[in-house]
């Protein structure tokens, strides 16, 4: 079965530079969430998009935002990165915004040097 | 804010043993609990789930308890394999504080384990 496809898998930037991840849910699944799990942390909500608008809000960064396209994939755009920034960001996929059932993407590991 | 915890970090198992994971919660809100597994580089992967209208769930080889009273909830792992080692997140899934028909989903801290051949 098709699951959520993230791009790049791996990603090294310098401080400063911006980045833009990519997800690309399970087909007819038209909500992503997305998620940001330091090292050797949990995962933590950044934002979510049902039918290419903003449905909730979470530990965002100003310097960090995301749409949800006509296709429903979404990016996730980083700007004036820091070092802080360096983690896996994990994008899940669900149908009609069900928040109980996301299916994750395999993660996209953003390095940050 | 409130949040969802767990109480070991880390859980080290023989191989055909039974492995237990425990997680607490804060939201009694909250009306719906998941267990994840993550494999080293992968994302979290779906174990089971619980509704806060039930005290346990079985599936197979793993058996998820829940305690409202005391806001606990447990992942039982049977005959714990190789296979099982990864880092096991419970999470929770409560109502937006600001309302709207979208609930949201809170990860606990994970606990890794390991299992031993």
């Amino acid at each position: 079965a098709a699951g959520v496809i993230q791009s790049p898998r791996h990603l090294i930037k310098e401080k400063r530079e911006t980045a833009t991840l990519k997800c690309y849910p399970i087909p007819r699944h038209d909500t992503v969430y997305w998620y940001q799990q330091g090292p050797g942390q949990d995962p933590q909500f950044l934002i979510s998009f049902y039918e290419k608008m903003q449905s909730d809000k979470g530990s965002i960064p100003d310097r960090f935002s995301a749409q949800q396209f006509s296709d429903y994939h979404s990016e996730l755009n980083m700007s004036s990165l820091e070092l802080g920034d360096s983690a896996l960001y994990f994008c899940a996929s669900s149908l009609s915004g069900n928040s109980y059932e996301q299916y994750f993407g395999p993660g996209t590991r953003l390095t940050v040097t | 804010g409130e949040s969802v915890g767990l109480h070991l970090p880390t859980l080290s198992v023989q191989e055909g043993d039974n492995s237990i994971i425990n997680c607490a919660y804060s939201n009694s809100a909250s009306d719906y609990f998941i267990w994840y597994k993550q494999e080293s580089g992968k994302g979290p992967q779906f174990i089971i789930d619980i509704r806060s209208n039930m005290d346990k769930r079985q599936g197979q080889r793993v058996t998820v308890l829940l305690n409202k009273t005391v806001k606990h909830l447990s992942l039982q792992i049977a005959a714990t394999q190789p296979g099982d080692s990864a880092v096991y997140f419970c999470a929770e899934i409560s109502p937006r504080n600001s309302g709207g028909s979208n609930y949201k989903l809170t990860f606990g801290k994970g606990t890794l384990l390991t299992v031993n051949p």
